[in-house]
């Protein structure tokens, strides 16, 4: 089975609108760790958002949010007012220690486009 | 600035031909960890480091290695590249607790020839 499932290939969304990008994720780990890279056209990997598996509350940053849904084993990126420059594939990533050492695994991705 | 560094960025190669991609981070992070990314398979791990001296295979060593002498880098060294390893590299780095952000250098495109 598969750790991490992002079930949106493509997004597309008007500049300005808000968009949420959907990530399931599977461990026995009670101990986790959610994060949510960012993908331009140029390469880089870019951190934008981590969560925890014990935090209580929904982290935020900026204009990301992290839906955080332990009991649906969902963590879903929600990014508000978005821009142009968003556009970029995204990744949803789990750091779990479920095999005994501490690994990363990420989603197939979403490739998110953003018009005027 | 904090960063993890890569070099060198874009790399073509013949088969066969033994090569080096260097990694350095400057936040004094004890792990490190080596991904290739690759089409319709996302990013797999190749290697990692929990600290000097301790390496261990990812989901996709073959063809790979790795030292770790000091901290603050970690290379990875193909000693006979082949066509599929042809592949956008990514070197990461973090602090010890198992669920800690990790934080990713520029990428190195490899193609080999």
């Amino acid at each position: 089975a598969q750790k991490i499932t992002q079930t949106q290939p493509g997004m597309f969304v008007q500049e300005k609108e808000a968009v949420t990008l959907d990530c399931t994720y599977d461990t026995s780990d009670p101990s986790y760790g959610l994060f949510w890279y960012k993908q331009p056209s140029s390469g880089e990997m870019i951190f934008l958002i981590y969560q925890g598996s014990y935090d209580q509350q929904n982290a935020t940053e900026g204009r990301y949010s992290l839906n955080f849904q332990k009991a649906r084993k969902s963590a879903n990126l929600v990014i508000s007012a978005s821009q142009l420059g968003d556009s970029a594939m995204y990744f949803c990533a789990m750091r779990d220690f479920a095999l005994g050492y501490s690994t990363l695994t990420f989603g197939k991705g979403t490739m998110l486009l953003v018009s005027p | 600035e904090a960063q993890v560094t890569q070099n060198p960025r874009y790399l073509i190669t013949v088969t066969g031909k033994k090569l080096t991609v260097t990694c350095s981070q400057n936040m004094n992070h004890e792990y490190m960890s080596w991904y290739r990314q690759d089409p319709g398979l996302g990013l797999r791990q190749i290697y990692y480091s929990m600290n000097v001296e301790v390496t261990d295979k990812g989901d996709v060593p073959e063809g790979y290695k790795v030292s770790r002498k000091e901290k603050r880098n970690f290379p990875l060294i193909l000693e006979s590249p082949s066509p599929n390893q042809t592949s956008l590299y990514f070197c990461a780095s973090s602090t010890r607790g198992p669920t800690d952000t990790q934080y990713f250098g520029p990428g190195t495109r490899l193609t080999v020839l």
